[in-house]
This record gives C-alpha cells, structure tokens and sequence, in this order.
C-alpha cells in the first residue's frame, strides 16, 4: 500500500537544464495533480489530469509540462529550468470527482533546488 | 480566480493554551478540507466539510463550516508538542473542475512545551 510515489526526493539543477519529476500511484484513482509549494503561498496547481489521456493547465504552468502515461503514472516535466523553479513539487491523487470527499493522497514531494 | 485566505500564517502557543485558525474567501465552496502537514512529507487529509453550518470533531480538534460556505475555522483544544506542523485548508469549487482543490496560504503552528 505504497499510496502516491514521487522520484526523486531531492534534486540540483543548473540553470537551462532538464530534468523528468516522476509520479506514481497504486490506488487506481482517476485524478491526478501537480503542485509546488513555496513559503508563504500555499500549494499551487500547476496541471491536473482528470483521468488517463487528459491533462489541463492549472494555476502556475509556465514553464511545465505534464504526461498522464497511463492511469498510474503522470509525469512534470521542466524543459529549461530557472532559479524561479526553484521549489518543493507535490504529486497528488484522488477518487473520482464524486468521491472529492475522502481527499488527495499525496507523495512526499521532490525538493529542486535550481542554481 | 476563487481565493482562501488563511490567518494566522504563524502560531506560536505554549502546551495547553487553546488556538483557532481561520480560512476565509468571498466564493462559495461546495466543500472544504483541512490538511496537516510535518516537515519533508505532503499534507495528510484530516476532514472535510460539505454542509453550511456543519461542525465536525476530531478528539481535540473542531472543524466548521461557515453557513455561507465561504468560511471554516479550526480550533484546538489544550495544544500539545505533536500538534506542531502546518494546516492548510482547502476549497473545492463549487464547479468542480475536474475535482482541483484551491489551497489557503498554510498556518505554521508551533506548540512549545
């Protein structure tokens, strides 16, 4: 009962270089998401996958891209990595959207540090 | 954009003092979770609320439920040292997109000894 398993835990990057954070989950949920968490402002969606072979842009994409490979796996991709990327990045699942009662289940994040 | 905002962002309380953290928006929220998080892990889902006016208990812990659904507060009573982390609300809109939560700023709460 692994839950939500995010790869790497911790990772430096330098400037314009690209890197795959990796996301999967073993609860056959549906949805899937992407945040980043920095002081002070919360958890920020930056896309969601609402089920396998959908993907939509949440608050914060610039910069981002995602892949749903199937239903357990969603993928963030940084293309060309910026100080400003700098971050703690979640991944998250949850029931259907009928079931948002019983929340996300999150991983234990990847810590990017951009230089 | 729908917004929630959290006060206060920083709680610091000795053991057994009693505290409440506050999560408002000017949107209607169809429900509402609380999260807590411990340091280098992602937040764990404690409750959620889903009717105007509803109040929920968790031991020590009250959760509310504004009657506008706009608003929820936590209260702990007689804080301990494992209370220590960060709460974050959370609102999921009442148009459901695609189930995404929007997220309060977080209070960092520390129980001194």
């Amino acid at each position: 009962n692994a839950g939500v398993t995010q790869t790497p835990k911790f990772q430096v990057l330098k400037t314009g270089q690209s890197m795959t954070l990796q996301c999967a989950q073993d609860m056959n949920h549906n949805s899937m998401y992407w945040y980043r968490q920095d002081p002070g402002m919360g958890l920020r969606l930056i896309y969601y996958s609402a089920s396998e072979g959908t993907t939509d842009k949440g608050e914060v994409p610039n910069g981002y891209n995602v892949s749903r490979l199937n239903k357990r796996e969603f993928s963030l991709r940084l293309e060309s990595a910026a100080p400003s990327q700098t971050s703690v990045y979640f991944c998250a699942s949850s029931a259907d959207r009928g079931r948002i009662y019983y929340g996300y289940t999150f991983g234990s994040g990847t810590r990017l540090t951009v230089v | 954009t729908q917004l929630l905002e959290q006060s206060p962002q920083f709680l610091s309380i000795q053991e057994g003092e009693n505290l409440t953290v506050y999560c408002n928006s000017s949107s209607v929220f169809s429900s509402l979770q609380w999260y807590r998080q411990e340091p280098g892990e992602g937040p764990v889902l404690l409750v959620t609320v889903v009717t105007g006016g509803e109040v929920k208990k968790l031991k020590r812990l009250t959760f509310q439920f504004g009657d506008a659904r706009k608003d929820s507060s936590l209260h702990i009573t007689a804080a301990q040292p494992g209370d220590t982390g960060l709460y974050l609300c959370a609102g999921l809109s009442i148009y459901n997109q695609g189930g995404k939560l929007i997220f309060g700023q977080g209070t960092e709460l520390s129980v001194k000894p």
